[in-house]
């Protein structure tokens, strides 16, 4: 089985600075690795997504986020915090032949302020 | 293009009774999946379907089950509701099943409020 820990439930930081919301990962195969933001009331929306290959991933907003096996982690960093940035944020795990069954994290809110 | 729609967006029910979610993909996507998400917790997988049958089930009670039609499209029933049933209950869609890099595109939800 896999899972996934997102450390703080909280970040807050202020609008221009370095955006780190951080995932570590828990999977027996090689995993499929995603990050996706949520607005109040709002669906998810996929940020980014690590497959295979590359494991710098750019996504959309100016999002990345870096695939390091030997840390079992997938960070999400972006290099300006903007207040459109303010939404909640999980990380998910799934592998090959799970059939669209995607494990998530508790989610990080992050807080951008002025 | 229209996304993922679901309905109704918000539903109130007391304990016990009976709730039909609904839920159309994009256009061209035959995969169907159903997550609960619990307020402050992350989306949980319940039920996927490909092509009209059961891919894939969480760890969720026989009160839950669905089906998809024809058209692709779904229905979530969850049956004798318990207030723990509360949730926002969202849709997910892609354009196959198997590989684990499929991209979900998930909806608005059916926020679900049990009294």
């Amino acid at each position: 089985a896999q899972s996934v820990t997102q450390l703080g439930s909280h970040v807050s930081v202020s609008e221009g600075a370095l955006v780190l919301l951080r995932c570590n990962y828990s999977s027996s195969v090689p995993p499929y690795l995603f990050w996706y933001v949520q607005y109040p009331n709002q669906g998810l929306q996929l940020l980014l997504k690590y497959t295979t290959g590359a494991t710098l991933v750019k996504g959309i907003n100016g999002f990345e986020a870096e695939f390091k096996k030997s840390e079992t982690s997938f960070h999400l960093t972006k290099p300006s915090a903007h207040m459109s940035d303010a939404a909640e944020y999980f990380c998910a795990v799934s592998v090959a032949g799970t059939a669209s069954k995607l494990t998530f994290g508790t989610g990080t809110r992050l807080q951008v302020t002025l | 293009d229209a996304g993922v729609t679901q309905s109704p967006t918000h539903l109130i029910k007391t304990r016990g009774q009976h709730v039909t979610l609904r839920c159309s993909p994009i256009s061209g996507h035959k995969s169907v999946s159903w997550y609960q998400q619990v307020l402050g917790q992350g989306p949980q997988f319940i039920f996927q379907y490909y092509e009209k049958e059961e891919r894939g089930r969480g760890n969720f009670p026989d009160r839950f089950s669905a089906r998809q039609f024809p058209n692709y499209s779904s229905e979530l029933n969850v049956n004798a509701l318990l207030l723990g049933d509360s949730a926002l209950y969202l849709c997910a869609s892609s354009l196959d099943t198997g590989s684990g890099a499929n991209v979900l595109t998930f909806g608005a939800g059916s926020r679900l409020t049990v009294l």
